[in-house]
């Protein structure tokens, strides 16, 4: 069981919006750590796309977006495209863990 | 452009041992904390372990507290996953990346390596 729980899936039509929620508690997300989003392909390894709860890395593009409110964080693709389906990752950190690092256990997105 | 290579992985049995080892450029290695995470086959990603800048603080995850040891050494640009008594359930890639106390988090990722336990 993770700590942060994620949908394990999630799916939409080429052009549409989706999102992906990150569950927490008042340990984790609602203690006000950043909530940081990984996207990973099959076969490759993760990569940091929204970090500090809302910022994109260069190169990331801006049809990504994340927000946090209490114990809960959510990521946003908007004009969703086929090179879109992968699999999302939150990742935060827990006071009841000696504020390690926790993930969620992932969103498998499918493009239609 | 920062760059992390982990090297290592191969089939063991089980109680075995196997040195996982990460080689890092592009930053400055001793600023950064480095982590070990893994990855079993068709799951989630789970933190192993991770080392501060100076070595100073360091984190297990239960599963592996008082098997897995971290290192580092700043004057190489290198961190080690030095893994004793390994089981099954020990299998996974296991990636090094650069945080997570950083404010992009897990800012770079090297490719993984494959630890596979089995007799």
């Amino acid at each position: 069981q993770s700590v942060l729980t994620q949908p394990p899936s999630v799916s939409g039509a080429p052009g549409q919006r989706v999102t992906i929620s990150c569950t927490g508690s008042s340990s984790n997300i609602g203690a006000h750590f950043d909530v940081h989003w990984y996207q990973q392909f099959p076969g490759a390894a993760p990569k940091l796309l929204i970090y500090a709860n809302t910022n994109r890395p260069s190169g990331v593009p801006d049809r990504f977006s994340a927000s946090k409110s209490g114990t809960s964080a959510s990521l946003a693709i908007t004009g969703l495209q086929a090179e879109d389906e992968a699999v999302y990752y939150c990742q935060s950190y827990d006071s009841s863990l000696s504020n390690s690092g926790v993930f969620g256990g992932g969103t498998k997105l499918t493009v239609l | 452009q920062e760059q992390l290579v982990e090297s290592g992985g191969d089939l063991v049995k089980p109680g075995g041992s196997l040195r996982l080892s990460c080689t890092a450029s592009g930053f400055t290695f001793s600023d950064y904390f480095i982590s070990w995470i893994r990855q079993a086959p068709g799951k989630g990603l789970e933190f192993v372990s991770y080392i501060s800048g100076g070595g100073n603080t360091i984190y297990y995850a239960d599963s592996v507290e008082g098997r897995f040891t971290i290192s580092r050494d700043n004057a190489k640009n290198s961190a080690s996953l030095q893994m004793n008594s390994l089981r099954a359930e020990d299998t996974a890639v296991y990636y090094c990346a650069r945080g997570p106390f950083s404010v992009d988090g897990l800012g770079s990722w090297g490719q993984g390596t494959l630890v596979t336990v089995s007799s």
